[in-house]
């Protein structure tokens, strides 16, 4: 089957660093997306990695290992606006590669 | 002005009534998508287009239906409203036919069904 895990909450400090975790189970791979949804908002695109290997954009990061079928998120400079959830997702082999979503992480973030 | 709107942005209803959830573009994309959020599960799709005369069912399309007006138009009807269809509704779009497209979302449809 097709699975994907990541913690339900965490928290962190303003001006901190957080590492979020992803793990996944499908059949073949074509990619991991990152989303960030604000509270009652839409998810907006955060990255999109195929290659093992860790890609910077800014304070955000992400790294992936196709071995061992995980990612992670990582925020650097934690800022109060960080607050949200951050959704990992897999195109899905079977079917016409539509996403397979986690259930999200809510990060908080406190003074 | 958002280049993917649906509508409405909230919508309380009772059991057994039909609704419309509606979602238009200018994003200028083949590809729309319908999917629901219920808290604690990850966005689930119903349906999804690839162009106009395309429509397939997605994981969880029982009690829900889907007409591609046109490239920019993609509505979601529930014909007869149950509770457990209480949930957060997003329309979304994608550019290309490639597994790293990235989708692009509305701001959401919060559906109460009493």
């Amino acid at each position: 089957g097709q699975n994907i895990d990541q913690p339900t909450e965490m928290t962190a400090t303003e001006g901190a660093i957080v590492q979020i975790n992803c793990t996944y189970q499908t059949s073949g791979f074509n990619g991991l997306f990152w989303y960030q949804q604000h509270a009652g908002e839409a998810p907006t695109f955060l990255s999109y990695n195929v290659l093992d290997g860790l890609e910077e954009k800014g304070r955000f990061s992400s790294f992936l290992s196709r071995s061992k079928g995980y990612s992670y998120l990582l925020l650097k400079e934690l800022q109060m606006k960080d607050s949200a959830s951050y959704l990992c997702a897999v195109p899905s082999m079977d079917s016409n590669y539509q996403l397979i979503w986690g259930a999200g992480t809510k990060l908080i973030i406190k003074p | 002005d958002a280049d993917v709107t649906q509508t409405p942005r909230n919508r309380i209803t009772k059991t057994g009534k039909r609704i419309m959830l509606e979602c238009s573009q200018t994003k200028g994309h083949d590809r729309m998508y319908w999917y629901r959020q219920d808290p604690g599960l990850g966005l689930r799709l119903i349906y999804y287009s690839f162009d106009v005369k395309d429509i397939n069912k997605g994981e969880i399309s029982d009690g829900y239906s889907v007409s591609r007006q046109a490239q920019a138009k993609f509505s979601l009807s529930l014909e007869s409203a149950i509770p457990n269809q209480t949930a957060l509704y997003f329309c979304a779009t994608s550019g290309g036919t490639g597994a790293n497209e990235k989708l692009f979302f509305g701001s959401g449809t919060q559906l109460s069904v009493l």
